[in-house]
């Protein structure tokens, strides 16, 4: 069955720090990959996206990913955190026609 | 200039009632969606329409009936509400029936009591 695995649940990082939240799919295919950040009672804001070509994405605020067909991963990160990137982080993988299917996110705490 | 704006953004009602949810674009996109994300924050699709055509439909309650009146709005009833409705309900745009130009909303948080 397809899937989209956040293997952690909660990340506590200290501001300044490298952050990286990984993100692994199980799908037959190369889907379009995702990531969204959700900050405490707000929407969702993508960061980045990948469809093809280069494998190393840039997103906003400091963000890149790298996806790894080898090791079906899409791992989201950041060289140096700030408080403001506290927040609620999902990958997500568009299985078909729009449908977007969500990692169950990973909780970022930054610490001073 | 809000892209996808929905109300209201709280809601608080009893078990029973019926109970609407209004989503608007204005990108100019045709195809609209419905996400719900429970209390642990899973995050899960309800319903697309393209052109107010009905394409997704996952395995929803026939208790929530989504409503397209044209193609910038896509509204969210929901009869008979059960506590375990509770949830934030996320509408969201794109342009095709693909996640090019994927536009959430803030979403709506309905406390069912």
């Amino acid at each position: 069955a397809q899937s989209v695995t956040q293997p952690d649940i909660h990340i506590t990082v200290s501001e300044g720090a490298s952050l990286e939240l990984r993100c692994n799919y199980s799908y037959g295919a190369t889907p379009y990959l995702f990531w969204y950040v959700q900050s405490p009672g707000q929407g969702l804001q993508l960061l980045l996206k990948y469809f093809s070509g280069d494998t190393l994405v840039q997103g906003i605020k400091g963000f890149e990913a790298e996806f790894k067909r080898s090791q079906s991963s899409f791992n989201l990160r950041k060289p140096s955190v700030h408080w403001s990137d506290a927040a609620e982080y999902f990958c997500a993988v568009d299985l078909v026609r729009g449908k977007l299917q969500f990692g169950a996110g990973t909780q970022v705490v930054v610490t001073p | 200039d809000t892209a996808v704006s929905q109300t209201p953004k709280y809601l608080v009602t009893q078990m029973g009632n019926d109970k609407s949810i209004k989503c608007e674009q204005n990108l100019g996109h045709d195809t609209m969606y419905w996400y719900k994300q429970d209390s642990k924050k899973f995050l899960k699709i309800m319903f697309s329409y393209n052109n107010k055509e009905l394409i997704i439909n996952e395995t929803v309650p026939n208790r929530f009936s989504p409503k397209s009146p044209d193609k910038a709005h896509l509204n969210l009833h929901i009869n008979s509400l059960e506590l375990g409705d509770s949830a934030v309900y996320f509408c969201a745009s794109s342009q095709g029936t693909g996640s090019v130009r994927y536009t959430f909303g803030s979403g709506t948080r309905l406390t069912v009591v």
